[in-house]
């Protein structure tokens, strides 16, 4: 069984400009959760997604968005890039929402901002 | 809202010698606890789980976990490292609800094992 595949890995843009990273889900698995790391603040919940609707939003401006299809793969989008934006976002997928099961991570995509 | 402590950036050990990570919660009611593995650019690999139950929890790798409510821990532990072991490691709770679609993070424990 494929795991949580995050797409591209690696992506360098600019200032200014936006942004879109993919996570598809293990087969499924239909809540998508993303998170951003970075040295600073650490691992902090982005948001989640179940049934193409976002159910949770962590404390980010609205420059950070997603959305979800009906296949469940999800994309998150960042408008207006800023430098504190580099970080490695991390895409988590469930099989379903709460219960007793874990996240299942993917390898991350690692934003680079200049 | 719930929180995550690690009181410990960065633990060396030797090859061989046991290991205890820290970790502490503060949640409400009874958590859902999880400790994860990253190790450099790649994503986090779930190490072992708590939901109920037996307060030791076995997981992979040969690491465990107690989870001890009176005192807000639950402590990850493994008798004999090994070199790749080396990694950071994430303590983290679910949010409130007990969900796993929302966690609340430490700020990780580096590990360095010395041969």
């Amino acid at each position: 069984k494929a795991g949580v595949t995050q797409t591209p890995r690696y992506l360098i843009k600019t200032r200014g400009q936006q942004v879109t990273l993919s996570c598809s889900p293990i087969s499924g698995h239909r809540s998508v959760s993303w998170y951003q790391q970075t040295p600073g603040q650490g691992l902090q919940f982005l948001f989640e997604y179940f049934s193409e609707t976002q159910r949770n939003k962590g404390n980010f401006p609205g420059r950070f968005s997603g959305r979800q299809f009906s296949n469940s793969r999800s994309e998150m989008n960042v408008s207006t890039l800023e430098l504190g934006d580099s970080a490695l976002y991390l895409c988590a997928s469930t099989p379903i929402r709460g219960g007793d099961t874990e996240a299942f991570f993917g390898q991350g995509t690692r934003l680079t901002v200049v | 809202a719930q929180s995550v402590t690690q009181p410990d950036i960065h633990i060396t050990v030797s090859e061989g010698a046991s290991l205890e990570l820290r970790c502490n919660y503060s949640y409400g009611a009874t958590p859902y606890l999880f400790w994860y593995v990253q190790s450099p650019g790649q994503g986090l690999q779930l190490l072992l789980k708590y939901f109920s139950g037996d307060t030791l929890v076995q997981g992979i790798k040969g690491f465990e976990a107690e989870f001890k409510r009176s005192q807000s821990s639950f402590n990850l532990r493994k008798p004999s490292v090994h070199w790749s072991d080396a990694a950071e490691y994430f303590c983290a709770v679910g949010d409130s609800g007990g969900s796993n679609y929302k966690l609340t993070f430490g700020k990780g424990t580096l590990l360095t094992v010395n041969p």
